[in-house]
């Protein structure tokens, strides 16, 4: 299995602040890399996929980087709406693997 | 509008059984493979399987092989998530997602509101 490792696990930053998640895959993915957005109490939603690729409706300031085995989600500048839990992960092969999460705060 | 709509909460008991279900509407049920993906209190999304509904064809994760079954029906286009004997740890919330078809990356495009699953004696 693939195993996907992000860090930091949780964060605190002012709004207007940039922000970078990063996720790690213990082998090559090429560009199968998706990050998903889960605010409180519902479903999580696409935010990036294949890497760099944002999702129709998604604010142009979240955006994603990397190939091979290193990513990056990065918030521009942060907004209040965005306190959510953000997870990475892989579409390469199954089992479809998930990052453990990294929980955004506002300070 | 594609949507996935998932039954109710679930209080069980340790030992009993139980089926929840996932609806699709809005585009072609059997041309997206449905994933369920199980999120216990306070943690992060864990990927239990998947089927594709056009032959049934399930892939699960080693993690719940042999735990779960998937199922769908095509005549009311519903996926189904199905235990036989509910443990304790099977308490969470279960998410139903779609997988793209379209551009060839596969992510998950269109997510199930979440079933609560509750198991206490």
């Amino acid at each position: 299995d693939i195993q996907m490792t992000q860090s930091p696990s949780s964060l605190s930053a002012s709004v207007g602040d940039r922000v970078t998640i990063t996720c790690r895959a213990s082998q090559s993915i090429g560009k199968y890399l998706n990050w998903y957005q889960q605010k409180p109490g519902k479903a999580p939603k696409i935010l990036i996929y294949a890497a760099s690729s944002l999702e129709s409706g998604v604010p142009s300031r979240f955006s994603g980087s990397g190939s091979g085995t290193d990513f990056t989600l990065t918030i521009s500048s942060l907004q209040p709406e965005d306190i959510a839990l953000y997870s990475c992960q892989q579409s390469y092969s199954a089992p479809r693997t998930f990052g453990q999460g990294t929980k955004v705060e506002i300070k | 509008e594609v949507q996935l709509v998932q039954s109710g909460a679930e209080v069980k008991k340790p030992g009993e059984s139980l089926r929840i279900s996932c609806k699709g509407s809005g585009y072609i049920f059997t041309s997206n493979w449905i994933n369920w993906v199980r999120q216990m209190p306070g943690k992060g999304l864990e990927w239990m399987g998947r089927i594709d509904p056009s032959d049934s064809y399930t892939d699960y994760s080693p993690s719940f092989q042999g735990h779960v079954t998937i199922s769908a029906d095509k005549s009311t286009s519903t996926v189904y998530l199905q235990w036989s004997s509910l443990k304790a740890p099977d308490s969470a919330m279960y998410f139903c997602a779609r997988r793209e078809s379209g551009r060839g990356t596969y992510h998950f495009d269109y997510w199930g509101q979440g079933t609560l699953v509750t198991v206490s004696s």
